[in-house]
């Protein structure tokens, strides 16, 4: 089973800053199946970026995705209010799924 | 299309917790539907999938307990995961596979229920 490993764990940051959330796998996969999702509270999570760096159908282009190997990362730029979230990466091999504990992005 | 999960949301230790998920807004061919829980304690956790067809596959670690069915002509699919501990306590998800005809990411997801295992 490949292990996720999301940092940092939280960061705060003001509207207009930029944030770099990483996902480490404990294995190197050569697919591209690496996907990210927001999770507002008391929501469900949302799929933003899919295929490493791909955006999802509505999502803006402040979010981005790229890496490769066993380092990905999401970068939001000019944070927003609406931003405030948990963010968890998931990877797909081999017909098994797996996601990261998360980190959460606090706006202040 | 929108997802909306039902079911009890207090299980018995050891009985069998079963939800539905109703979908509308769109038809479940073509597509992967799976369940997710979510804890405190293990964060995001992928239950298993079936296809549109009935072709199922489940996560290793739960394999042994779960069964996951669809409806096609009633647009429902359910989940069946016995001999539930408290370990299971969890808000419980239904999620469309996001790409038709594979198997990858996830969405839309539905809202969400909370089961809670306890006597």
């Amino acid at each position: 089973e490949i292990v996720l490993t999301q940092s940092p764990g939280s960061l705060s940051l003001s509207p207009g800053e930029r944030a770099t959330l990483s996902c480490r796998a404990s294995q190197t996969f050569t697919s591209n199946y690496l996907a990210w999702y927001q999770q507002r509270p008391g929501q469900a999570p949302r799929l933003l970026i899919y295929g490493v760096s791909n955006r999802a159908s509505g999502i803006p282009d402040r979010f981005s995705g790229s890496g490769s190997g066993t380092d990905f990362t999401l970068t939001i730029n000019r944070l927003e209010p609406e931003d405030s979230a948990v963010y968890f990466c998931q990877q797909y091999v081999m017909s098994h799924v797996t996601f990261g504990r998360g980190t959460k992005v606090e706006i202040k | 299309v929108l997802l909306r999960e039902s079911g009890p949301a207090l299980v018995q230790p050891s009985e069998t917790l079963s939800l539905t998920c109703t979908i509308s807004g769109g038809s479940m061919t073509g597509h992967y539907w799976s369940w997710i829980r979510q804890s405190p304690e293990k964060g995001l956790e992928w239950i298993g999938y079936s296809f549109y067809t009935g072709s199922t596959y489940y996560n290793p670690s739960l394999k042994s307990r779960v069964s996951i069915s669809v409806d096609t002509p009633n647009n429902q699919f359910s989940l069946r995961l016995t001999s539930v501990t408290s370990a299971d306590t969890a808000v419980y998800y239904c999620v469309r596979g996001a790409t038709a005809w594979s198997f990858d990411w996830f969405g839309p997801w539905g809202l969400g229920t909370v089961v809670t295992v306890s006597s």
